[in-house]
Parts: C-alpha cells; sequence; structure tokens
C-alpha cells in the first residue's frame, strides 16, 4: 500500500498564481487533514474532512480551499498565491478515535511526505 | 483548542538517555502520540499512550503521563545518532474530526 501520497513535491509560485496541492490515501480513511509547517511552529491545521462530501476549517484556512468528492482525495487549492504561504504542506488521514486501544483505533494520523511551496 | 508546549532543544551524548517534555492543557484526549520527523521527511508516529495509563514501555522508548500535572515525556534510552531528528507531542482537538494539535517540536541532536 502507498499510504498517503502527495504531489508535487515542491512548486515555485509567482505571487498571484494559484495551484492544487493533491493528497490521496488508499486506506480507506474517512477522515482527512491539510496541515502547514513553518520552521520553529509545529504544524496548523488548515482544513479537515471527516468524509466524502464534508469539509471543515481549521485554524488558519485563509488563502485556501478544499474538496472532498472521493474518499481517496482531498486536494488543496491556493487561489491568488501570497508569500505568506511558502511552507511545507502536509496531508494526512486517520480512522476515528477508538477506546478498545485496537490497531486502527488509535486516531494515529498517517502523513504524506510533504510538499514544499515556495511563493516569490 | 488543546495547547501543547515542548522545549525546543536537546543536545545529548550518544549512548546516553534523551528525555523530551510536553505540557498540554486539554485532558480530554484518550490519547497522547509522540511523532518523528527525520529531515525532509513526513511524520511518523513513533508511540503513543492511552490516558488511562501512567506509562508505556517499547524497546528504547519509555512515555510517562503525569494527568494531574498535565505532562508527558519521552524517554529514549541508549540514544544513537541516528535518532537525531525533531519529536512532536500530540493531543486530539476535540472539535477539529480528530485532529491533531501538535506541539512545536523538539529539535534532538545526538553527538557521537
Amino acid at each position: 500500500n502507498a499510504g498517503v501520497t502527495q504531489t508535487p513535491k515542491f512548486r515555485i509560485l509567482k505571487i498571484g498564481q494559484s495551484m492544487t496541492l493533491q493528497c490521496a490515501q488508499d486506506m480507506n480513511h474517512n477522515y482527512m487533514y491539510w496541515y502547514r509547517q513553518d520552521p520553529g511552529m509545529g504544524l496548523k491545521l488548515i482544513y479537515y474532512s471527516v468524509g466524502a462530501g464534508i469539509t471543515d476549517k481549521g485554524e488558519v484556512p485563509n488563502g485556501y480551499n478544499v474538496s472532498r468528492s472521493t474518499t481517496e482525495d482531498f486536494p488543496l487549492r491556493l487561489e491568488l498565491a501570497a508569500p505568506s504561504q511558502t511552507s511545507v504542506y502536509f496531508c494526512a488521514s486517520s480512522l476515528p478515535t477508538g477506546t478498545s486501544g485496537r490497531t486502527g483505533e488509535t486516531g494515529e494520523l498517517f502523513f504524506g511526505e510533504g510538499s514544499r511551496l515556495t511563493v516569490l | 483548542g488543546e495547547d501543547v508546549e515542548q522545549s525546543l532543544f536537546l543536545s545529548v551524548r550518544e549512548g546516553d538517555s534523551s528525555v523530551i517534555n510536553c505540557t498540554y492543557t486539554d485532558s480530554s484526549s484518550t490519547y497522547l502520540y509522540w511523532y518523528k520527523q527525520e529531515p525532509g521527511a513526513g511524520l511518523q508516529l513513533l508511540t503513543y499512550i492511552f490516558s488511562n495509563m501512567d506509562m508505556k514501555q517499547d524497546q528504547r522508548l519509555t512515555v510517562l503521563l503525569n494527568k494531574k500535572d498535565k505532562h508527558l515525556s519521552l524517554r529514549i534510552a541508549d540514544t544513537q545518532t541516528g535518532d537525531s531528528a525533531i519529536y512532536f507531542c500530540a493531543g486530539v482537538e476535540p472539535n477539529s474530526g480528530y485532529a491533531l494539535n501538535f506541539g512545536k517540536g523538539t529539535s534532538l541532536l545526538v553527538t557521537p
């Protein structure tokens, strides 16, 4: 299994351009997430989805949009790129948290390798 | 939401033990997690602890949870140069679809 796959791995954008970061998972996870990671700042949640057709804002959603038309895919769209969006973007997926401790019910997030975006 | 605090840097000699500390504010998380990030890579789950446990041991890793003080620690025994990475503690953000709220990460440097 591939797990969580993100494309592209690297991208340079000019200010005002738009692009879509792709994320796909093959683990049949209902829950998917987009985070951004800035140096020394940890990870900030941008958007999340609890299933196909359902998305919601996280802590830092401004300047981004998402869609979830299938269980597998969760693309992140940047409209009118700004230098403040220079970051490393991580997509993740999970199963709902359970309390039995059985494998797959710990709420563990599975991460992609990241997409490094520079806006100049 | 959950606030998770960690010290930013730790340097140890190879063979010594490393202890990375974390404090959190929200007690509702069923599990608490430690993730490891190597340079240029994504985050990988290192270990986790169920909230009704005080300690969990997994080979060289020991997790201690003090619920009263809202303190979580990760001890790595016999630290190796391959353990050099950024370590994140995380708890569940209660109102964001089971998203995890991460600390800023502790950069562990292991010197020979």
